[in-house]
């Protein structure tokens, strides 16, 4: 079973749509959570970051995290056509210590604003 | 914030030759790490570089595949030696400072 799992897509949704990606995670110790965006032949760029349960809104991006059923979502409203990329769910085994800094990633979900 | 560069930025190299990968950051930073993004797949961690002592290699890496040198808290390099078309990637180094931050990358193809 892999740590970070989320649909790879590609994820299509149309210019002002919302768009929904999602991330199951397997550690139930993690403690710290990250949506970075990747495109294409860049390197990837930390959007979102999130370590209580609950909504974390930051412009047109929200972030929801569930510990108890180890699920971390990304919300893009108002969906734009630079906002194609792929997105990495990334998690953080705990809140400090040896493991500080390093990131378990998902494979990413391709995500596709059409006009 | 850190802002972090890599050189080369990408490179063409045989098989069985060495590469060397440096990585500089415009802050002192304690954690740094070096990952690698094979094709078309996500980022996986190699090694912890730790200032001063040896690097703290992930499971399936090695330090006589990939090592790796921190000789101050702003710069690291690593080397992939004996390298094989496998090799081909994008090699990433990474600080952890009030958020964690990627370098632009080195994109490696072993031919």
């Amino acid at each position: 079973q892999k740590e970070v799992e989320q649909n790879s897509g590609p994820l299509s949704v149309p210019e002002g749509a919302i768009a929904s990606l999602n991330c199951t995670y397997s550690d139930r110790g993690s403690q710290s959570f990250f949506w970075y965006r990747q495109y294409s032949g860049k390197s990837p760029e930390l959007i979102m970051s999130i370590y209580s349960n609950g909504d974390k809104e930051d412009g047109r991006f929200t972030a929801q995290l569930n510990k108890a059923s180890q699920y971390v979502s990304l919300l893009i409203r108002d969906s734009q056509p630079s906002d194609s990329a792929t997105y990495l769910c990334a998690v953080r085994p705990n809140a400090g210590g040896t493991s500080y800094g390093k990131l378990t990633f998902g494979q990413g979900t391709i995500l596709t604003v059409h006009p | 914030s850190a802002v972090i560069s890599q050189k080369p930025s990408r490179d063409i190299c045989q098989r069985g030759t060495s590469l060397t990968i440096q990585c500089q950051v415009d802050s002192q930073v304690t954690m740094m790490f070096w990952y690698r993004q094979q094709p078309g797949q996500s980022l996986t961690l190699i090694a912890t570089a730790n200032q001063g002592s040896e690097a703290t290699y992930e499971s399936g890496f090695v330090i006589d595949k990939f090592p790796i040198s921190r000789p101050n808290l702003t710069f690291s390099t690593l080397t992939v030696s004996n390298m094989s078309p496998e090799d081909s990637s994008i090699y990433l180094c990474s600080v952890a400072a009030d958020t964690q931050y990627f370098g632009p990358g080195t994109r490696l193809t072993v031919l």
